[in-house]
């Protein structure tokens, strides 16, 4: 059973520090995953979808990489701003199926 | 704009009370899915539809129950035989067999118990 661990649980940084989230799966036979963020009391929105066959994604000051090999995706955020504090889930999807396996998420806060 | 609408945003059921969350999308997905957020868990999935008139269950499906009779459209139930309902629900949607588009979902209901 697949099963995705996030790391830390919560983190309080201060502002302009570059930061990893980490995401951990049990079981390699994925098809893609996926970084969500989600805003306290509101849905998921989507930040970087990585496919089995890459290694990584980047937008804007976000970066994410997959080493599906070793069951394991990070979050890269650079130069943290106070808008950045939501909590960021990662999501895997599994081979030849619509569901995605999410993670516990890990609560984030920039403070000035 | 495209998206998911999903209400009311606050709902309260009674002892006993069969209730029902609304989520409908204009984005001419083919696959919606119902999940539900607990504090220090992830996302669970209740129940998901991949085509009008056909869903299946998900991880904790005993207790809710859903339709598919619009593509728009998929209403979720919460019976009384679901002990412990309070949670945030959500709902997403994703276009089906299109595995490297990523699911968009609502803003969410957060679920009560008088």
């Amino acid at each position: 059973k697949q099963e995705v661990t996030q790391i830390p649980a919560a983190l309080s940084v201060p502002e302009g520090e570059n930061l990893v989230l980490n995401c951990s799966f049990t079981d390699s036979a994925i098809y893609n995953l996926q970084w969500f963020r989600q805003d306290p009391g509101k849905g998921l929105t989507s930040l970087l979808l990585i496919q089995s066959s890459q290694r990584e994604q980047t937008s804007g000051r976000l970066n994410a990489s997959l080493d599906k090999s070793s069951g394991r995706s990070t979050l890269y955020i650079a130069a943290s701003q106070p808008g950045d504090s939501a909590t960021y889930l990662c999501a895997v999807r599994l081979d030849n199926t619509d569901k995605l396996i999410f993670g516990t998420g890990t609560r984030l806060q920039v403070f000035p | 704009d495209g998206g998911i609408t999903q209400s009311p945003k606050y709902l309260f059921r009674k002892e006993g009370q069969n209730v029902t969350l609304s989520c409908e999308q204009n984005l001419n997905h083919d696959a919606m899915y119902w999940y539900r957020q607990d504090p220090g868990q992830g996302l669970r999935l209740i129940y998901y539809s991949q085509i009008v008139n056909d869903f299946q269950k998900g991880d904790i499906a005993e207790g809710y129950s859903v339709s598919r009779e619009k593509k728009e459209s998929f209403p979720l139930t919460v019976t009384s035989a679901q002990k412990n309902p309070t949670a945030f629900y959500l709902c997403a949607s994703s276009p089906t067999g299109r595995w490297n588009q990523p699911q968009h979902f609502g803003d969410g209901t957060r679920l009560s118990i008088l």
